[in-house]
């Protein structure tokens, strides 16, 4: 089984330029999940799709973040115009279950390699 | 919100000594995971703990869910230089988010 992958593994961009990022989740999971961690801190949740759907996306830091899921598969993450506070590792994240038991085998997030963001 | 606090920062034993990281959440998690994240890595799961009290272990790491399902802990016993990387817990309440701590960055010493 694949796993997680994202695209790409590294991006250095400009301050007010646009990154876009991709990630290709684990066949056949509905959840997906963008975190990111920032110098070496914790990861941080950024937003939750259930299939198509946003389902929790309190983790966005800004309008310049916006995250689609078309067609419930791959998901992408525009920033735009980028900052420099935008620097750091966006990891994509799937899992299979939903709406079942929590705690449950289905419900473990398997992460992707990572995008490493640099803005200059 | 919720806070996942993880200690220490970093761990720096000799091959074989005994190394174990903390995690405390400022609310009750329905259940807390935890992941290692190889230098120049990714998390990779290891393990999720979701009853009060639950100890379960992986050859030489055993992990343990408080009784009041607020914190967690991570032992490893004898350490080897492959464990090196960084251990991160992560608690969950509702929903599907995971908060993590700010990891354990263990370095072993041949």
């Amino acid at each position: 089984e694949a796993g997680v992958t994202q695209f790409p593994s590294h991006s250095v961009i400009e301050k007010g330029q646009t990154v876009t990022l991709r990630c290709d989740p684990i066949s056949g999971h509905d959840n997906l999940y963008w975190y990111r961690r920032v110098m070496g801190k914790e990861i941080k949740f950024l937003l939750h799709f259930v299939k198509e759907s946003k389902q929790d996306e309190s983790g966005m830091p800004n309008n310049r973040f916006l995250a689609e899921r078309t067609g419930g598969t791959y998901s992408t993450l525009k920033v735009q115009p980028a900052e420099l506070e935008d620097s750091g590792v966006y990891f994509c994240a799937s899992s299979h279950l939903t709406g079942g038991v929590n705690g449950a085998a289905g419900d473990t997030q398997y992460f992707g390699p990572g995008t490493r963001l640099t803005v200059l | 919100g919720q806070q996942v606090m993880q200690i220490p920062q970093y761990q720096h034993v000799q091959e074989g000594e005994d190394f174990t990281t903390y995690c405390n959440s400022s609310t009750t998690l329905s259940n807390i995971q935890w992941y290692k994240q190889r230098p120049g890595g990714h998390p990779v799961f290891l393990i999720q703990l979701v009853k009060s009290g639950e100890v379960k272990k992986q050859k030489r790491l055993t992990f343990q869910f408080g009784e009041a399902k607020k914190n967690s802990s991570l032992h490893i016993t004898a350490t080897q230089t492959t464990d090196v990387g960084t251990y991160f817990c992560a608690g969950k309440t509702s929903g599907s988010r995971l908060t993590f701590g700010e990891g354990t960055q263990l370095t072993v010493n041949p």
